[in-house]
């Protein structure tokens, strides 16, 4: 069964720097996801993301965060001057429709993000 | 915003006892999913409920959505250890946008 990719599985950076988390969703998908989860709390919304632009971020996805999708597989989300309270494990999710009535989200295993 | 209100938070039951998770909101959904996630890995799909007062079967697990599509409740009969992990609802609006709850953690112990 395809599944959504996301790669490194574990980033560890220094505060200010920026990172680049890499996710590959599943290929006849059109809409993606980036989900995120502080340890020991619930999963949070960021940002999605169809037809090439951002079609809905919560008020967490500030000027920091950036997502692209760089060619026709990948989907990457930038936090450009990244903060201890940046880490946490994040999702990269993908769907066949944006509602979420009728086609489900299938997640990727996520990349914890340490930043110290 | 809308928020999703999960209860309860944390749930130690023996195998072969049933159980209910709740999720709550005051705002309306167009529809409800319902996750397992194991440590470490990433949400999986269990259900999701569309319609006010619908029922859906899953083996063991029962799921509901309120009548007026706020709430929704999950229901496991004779848990077994298998089905620890934590649970999670997620509510979707009409502009396309996810609400998680905050989970509950089921351990069922042998």
């Amino acid at each position: 069964e395809p599944e959504v990719t996301q790669t490194p599985s574990h980033q560890v950076t220094q505060m200010g720097q920026e990172v680049i988390l890499r996710c590959v969703p599943i290929s006849n998908h059109l809409y993606f996801y980036w989900y995120r989860q502080i340890l020991g709390q619930k999963v949070e919304f960021l940002v999605s993301f169809y037809n090439n632009e951002i079609s809905e971020k919560s008020e967490i996805f500030d000027d920091q965060f950036s997502v692209e999708r760089p060619d026709g597989s990948n989907f990457t989300l930038k936090i450009r001057s990244t903060k201890l309270e940046d880490s946490a494990m994040y999702f990269c999710a993908s769907s066949k429709t944006g509602t979420g009535s009728f086609s489900p989200l299938h997640f990727g295993n996520g990349t914890r993000l340490t930043v110290t | 915003t809308q928020l999703l209100e999960q209860s309860p938070q944390f749930l130690s039951i023996q195998e072969g006892e049933n159980l209910t998770v709740y999720c709550n909101s005051s705002s309306v959904f167009s529809s409800l999913q319902w996750y397992r996630q194991e440590p470490g890995e990433g949400p999986v799909l269990l259900v999701t409920v569309v319609t006010g007062g619908e029922v859906k079967k899953l083996k063991r697990l029962t799921f509901q959505f309120g009548d007026a599509r706020k709430d929704s409740s999950l229901h496991i009969t004779a848990a077994q250890p298998g089905d620890t992990g934590l649970y999670l609802c997620a509510g979707w609006g009409n502009a396309g946008k996810s609400t998680f709850g905050d989970g509950t953690t089921l351990t069922v112990k042998p």
